[in-house]
C-alpha cells in the first residue's frame, strides 16, 4: 500500500461512452500526476497538477481530461476514445521539495477500449 | 530528444545470485535518478534514488551506482530472491521543475529461477 488509491482497477469501455477514472492520496502531498502506460513502452507522462493548477499536459489528445478538485483527489475523465487508447492509467503523486522528487505510485486502472 | 533507456530488456537470474541491470541516460542536466520495481498487477514502487554528486548509494541489499562520465547508471541487487522477480524502471528528473517530473527508461523484465 502505497497511500495512493486508484479506482475502479479494471476498465472496459466502448469508444462512444463517457468514464472517468479516480486517483486519491493520502500522502499530504502537493503534486499529483497521471501517466499511460503501454505495452512494451516507457511510462509516458500526461498531466502534472502542481498545487491543484495544471503544470504539464504533455501533448495529450482532449479525449483525455484531468480535474483535479483539491490536492488528495485526481481525475481522469475519458470520452470517445480509441483501442489504442487501451493501457494502464497510473497516478501518482509527490511532494515538491528541492531536495527529493520521488513518485508514490497507485495500482492503476487497466483500461481496455473496444 | 533527450531519453533513459535500458542495455537488457530481460535478465534471467538463479536465487542467491546477484543481479546487476543497467540504464543509460542522455540528459547531463539530469541530477536525479531513482530506480523503480513495478510487479505484475501493480504500479512502480520505489526501491532507491541516487543524486547527481554521488556515485553510490546503498540499500538493503540494493546498490545502485552512477557513472556520470559515460552517464550510466546501475542497479545490483545482492542474493536475489524471487521475491525480487519484477520490472525494473530507472528514471531521471532533470531539474528545472519543483515537481517530479521524471523521465522513465523501458524497464527491464528480471525472472529470478529457485
Amino acid at each position: 500500500e502505497t497511500g495512493v488509491t486508484q479506482t475502479p482497477r479494471h476498465l472496459v469501455m466502448g469508444m462512444t461512452n463517457k468514464k472517468s477514472l479516480k486517483c486519491e492520496q493520502h500522502l499530504g502531498h502537493n503534486a499529483m500526476y497521471w501517466y499511460k502506460q503501454s505495452a512494451k513502452k516507457p511510462l509516458e507522462l500526461m498531466f502534472v497538477y502542481s498545487l491543484e493548477e495544471r503544470v504539464e499536459n504533455n501533448s495529450v489528445p482532449s479525449r483525455f481530461s484531468p480535474e483535479c478538485p483539491n490536492s488528495s483527489h485526481l481525475f481522469l475523465h475519458l470520452h470517445t476514445l480509441q483501442p489504442e487508447d487501451s493501457a494502464l492509467y497510473l497516478c501518482a503523486s509527490s511532494q515538491e521539495e528541492a531536495l527529493s522528487t520521488e513518485a508514490f505510485f497507485g495500482q492503476g486502472t487497466r483500461l481496455t477500449v473496444v | 530528444g533527450e531519453s533513459v533507456g535500458l542495455h537488457l530488456p530481460t535478465l534471467s537470474v538463479q536465487e542467491g545470485d546477484n543481479s546487476i541491470i543497467n540504464c543509460a541516460y542522455s540528459n547531463s542536466a539530469s541530477d536525479y535518478f531513482i530506480w523503480y520495481k513495478q510487479e505484475s498487477g501493480k504500479g512502480p514502487q520505489f526501491i532507491i534514488d541516487i543524486r547527481s554528486n554521488m556515485d553510490k548509494r546503498q540499500g538493503q541489499r540494493v546498490t545502485v551506482l552512477l557513472n556520470k562520465t559515460v552517464k550510466h547508471l546501475s542497479l545490483q541487487i545482492a542474493a536475489t530472491q524471487p521475491g525480487d522477480s519484477a520490472v525494473y524502471f530507472c528514471a531521471e528528473w532533470a531539474g528545472g521543475t519543483s515537481y517530479g517530473k521524471l523521465t522513465f527508461g523501458q524497464g527491464t523484465i528480471l525472472t529470478v529461477h529457485p
